[in-house]
């Protein structure tokens, strides 16, 4: 067990819609990061927060935005789904203070698996 | 910019073989390297990881890997396989800025008896 924490585990919606992904950091992380898992695309980073604030933005769709609440609780939200957003979706913490021995290092969750019909 | 390739995208093991995982990176400064794991229907774990010092790196369940500078290279050995070690296995850099890690494209591995 990570200590990560990922909800809902399996999420089946249909082209056109909007969903929320939740994310529950190990305790202490103070950065998360949000991992889209294809076939297709391997695992591509999408955004990366720290401490409430953006931090790092990979290939995040413009439909796609993500947000980290004051208790460090991640959301990732997904809009006007399409068939290809259809994926796993992993979130990650880290201790990650950059200059603080930060060594990259990542905790992944189980992942929310998006079907897009 | 950072970049990490595995040459092999699956590979056909028999049981109590050993195998080496390829991972060739890029990066324009100094690195951080990983090797994770992940089992069917799970996330991923960390196998092993070089941050300096000894260029052979040991991590968990016999696992090891070997830093390479010269060649870029970070290839991941265990002596002897099991159906158990039947997942997928992801190598990983960290480089600049310490920001997000990049994987490869991930190394299916299907250990048979």
């Amino acid at each position: 067990d990570s200590g990560v924490t990922q909800t809902p585990k399996h999420l089946i919606t249909a082209t056109g819609q909007r969903v929320t992904l939740r994310c529950s950091p190990r305790s202490g992380d103070l950065s998360v990061y949000w991992y889209q898992q294809s076939l297709d695309q391997g695992l591509q980073f999408l955004i990366q927060y720290y401490n409430g604030e953006e931090r790092a933005k990979g290939n995040i769709l413009e439909r796609f935005s993500a947000q980290q609440f004051p208790d460090l609780h991640s959301e990732l939200n997904l809009s006007s789904l399409e068939l290809g957003d259809s994926a796993l979706y992993f979130c990650a913490s880290s201790v990650a203070a950059l200059g603080r021995g930060d060594t990259g290092e990542l905790f992944f969750g189980e992942g929310s698996r998006l079907t897009v019909l | 910019a950072q970049s990490v390739t595995q040459l092999d995208s699956q590979v056909p093991v028999f049981e109590e073989a050993p195998v080496e995982l390829r991972c060739n990176y890029s990066s324009s400064v100094s690195v951080y390297l990983f090797w994770y794991v992940q089992y069917p229907n799970q996330g991923l774990q960390l196998l092993l990881k070089y941050l300096s010092g000894s260029t052979l790196v040991k991590g968990i369940n016999g696992f090891e890997a070997e830093f390479n500078k010269s060649q870029t290279s970070f290839h991941l050995r265990k002596p002897s396989f099991h159906i158990s070690d039947t997942a997928e296995y992801f190598c990983a850099v960290s480089g600049a800025g310490r920001r997000a890690l990049t994987f490869g494209s991930g190394t299916r591995l299907q250990v048979q008896p």
